[in-house]
């Protein structure tokens, strides 16, 4: 049964390290997201990539935030230094366009 | 940029009785697709249901149906004979189909009751 991994599913961190997300898209799917959730601001778009490239991340505080795909099994979304804003739950999602996005669990980020 | 919202952020309904939850979106295409996904307390995010712009007929899926309104950018969820593990966040979501931003709307938090 094909899913979305990511890892790790729960984080802790202390203000200022680096925290790096991991995520594993189904095997195929061309385009790959990364959201993050708050009560507030709801699931905001972070950035996206099609085949691997980058299509648009104007969604991350650039400063702080990065999100690569080094090949077709990995994605990742690195923030550093953290900040308790920061403080969420992140999601990675794949599919294709028109289609399903398979999300994955999310990973729960707390910056104290 | 398109934007999706969601203006009612709680609902509530009776076990066996129908719901509607709103949705409305901003787009300057014309051919895009429409979502409505539930996220349960378990955090996974499962589609419900998906609607082609081009496609006159409102999509169903057994309990749930949508009604679109393509000419008032308007994407309603209705839930008919609600059942207690209906209980869910819903969000509504968009796709151009001349992009890949897949953009969502702040979530409805449903509540059902017996």
């Amino acid at each position: 049964d094909a899913r979305v991994t990511q890892t790790p599913r729960d984080k802790v961190t202390e203000m200022g390290q680096e925290v790096t997300m991991r995520c594993q898209p189904i095997l195929g799917h061309n385009t790959v997201f990364w959201y993050r959730q708050t009560m507030k601001q709801g699931l905001e778009l972070l950035a996206y990539f099609r085949n691997r490239a980058p299509l648009d991340d104007s969604g991350m505080p650039k400063d702080r935030f990065s999100a690569e795909m080094p090949d077709a099994t990995l994605a990742t979304l690195k923030i550093q230094p953290s900040e308790p804003r920061d403080s969420a739950v992140y999601f990675c999602a794949s599919g294709y366009r028109g289609t399903e996005a398979f999300f994955g669990q999310g990973t729960r980020l707390t910056v104290v | 940029a398109q934007t999706v919202t969601q203006s009612q952020p709680e609902m509530s309904v009776q076990e066996a009785e129908t719901v509607t939850l709103s949705c409305t979106y901003d787009t300057s295409e014309s051919d895009y697709y429409l979502f409505w996904y539930k996220q349960p307390p378990s955090r996974q995010m499962i589609l419900v249901i998906r609607q082609e712009a081009y496609k006159q007929q409102n999509a169903t899926e057994n309990r749930f149906s949508v009604n679109f309104q393509k000419a008032a950018k308007s994407f309603s969820l209705k839930i008919s004979d609600s059942q207690l593990g209906d209980a869910a966040m819903y969000f509504c979501a968009s796709q151009e189909d001349s992009g890949y931003a897949l953009n969502f709307g702040k979530g409805t938090s449903l509540l059902v009751t017996p």
